[in-house]
């Protein structure tokens, strides 16, 4: 099946700093999705990016699909942006499959 | 409000037991699953359903059984079969199954633990 990784799989910053994480995958895909995963165990929805580029505030994400990977950029980061973020890709014929990465651990200091 | 609700977040179960774990959803979602996440793991999938009265198994099936009786909801027994069945689960929608570009919604999570 496809595979997913992400990096770096740990990340600290001090607040105000800006950060880019990366999610690489080895099959193509028709949906990409970046969640955030807060404290308590929700999973947000962050993007819906299987290709292009997208903004949201602080936080963009670019996924170049034909190279095989996805871009997600925080700016300006806050103690709350601190958690899991996690890619998750599905490719053609999965049926609606996701298929997760292990996750990057933000945490933001103040 | 328009989401997906599970219950209950906490659930303690002895050995030997078969615990159900709720998962209702009033988007109007034709598709439904379930995950299973481990300390420090992305999640992965158990099962799935497409439309009413039909699901597949995903990666992880063994131990466990569901059904779908109705659009909004989609039950998941977790049975003695299972071995490992201390997890954190997560149950997820979305429009249409087996379509591309298909965006999943995920619900609060039932933390399981096995005493």
């Amino acid at each position: 099946g496809i595979q997913v990784e992400q990096s770096p799989p740990d990340l600290i910053l001090q607040e105000g700093a800006n950060s880019t994480l990366r999610c690489n995958f080895s099959d193509s895909v028709n949906n990409l999705q970046w969640f955030h995963q807060n404290p308590w165990g929700q999973l947000i929805n962050l993007f819906y990016i299987p290709s292009g580029t997208k903004q949201n505030g602080r936080l963009s994400a670019t996924t170049v699909a034909t190279e095989r990977y996805s871009l997600l950029y925080i700016s300006s980061s806050q103690t709350t942006d601190s958690g899991v973020y996690f890619c998750a890709v599905e490719n053609p014929g999965a049926n609606s499959k996701l298929t997760f990465g292990k996750g990057i651990t933000l945490s933001v200091r103040p | 409000d328009g989401g997906i609700t599970q219950s209950p977040k906490y659930l303690f179960r002895k050995e030997g037991q078969n615990v159900t774990l709720s998962c209702e959803q009033n988007l109007n979602h034709d598709a439904m699953y379930w995950y299973r996440q481990d300390p420090g793991q992305g999640l992965r999938l158990i099962y799935y359903s497409q439309i009413v009265n039909d699901f597949q198994k995903g990666d992880i099936a063994e131990g466990y059984s569901v059904s779908r009786e109705k659009k909004e909801s989609f039950p998941l027994t977790v049975t003695s079969a299972q071995k490992n069945p201390t997890a954190f689960y997560l149950c997820a929608s979305s429009i249409e199954g087996g379509r591309p570009y298909n965006e999943q919604f995920f619900g609060p999570g039932t933390r399981l633990t096995v005493l």
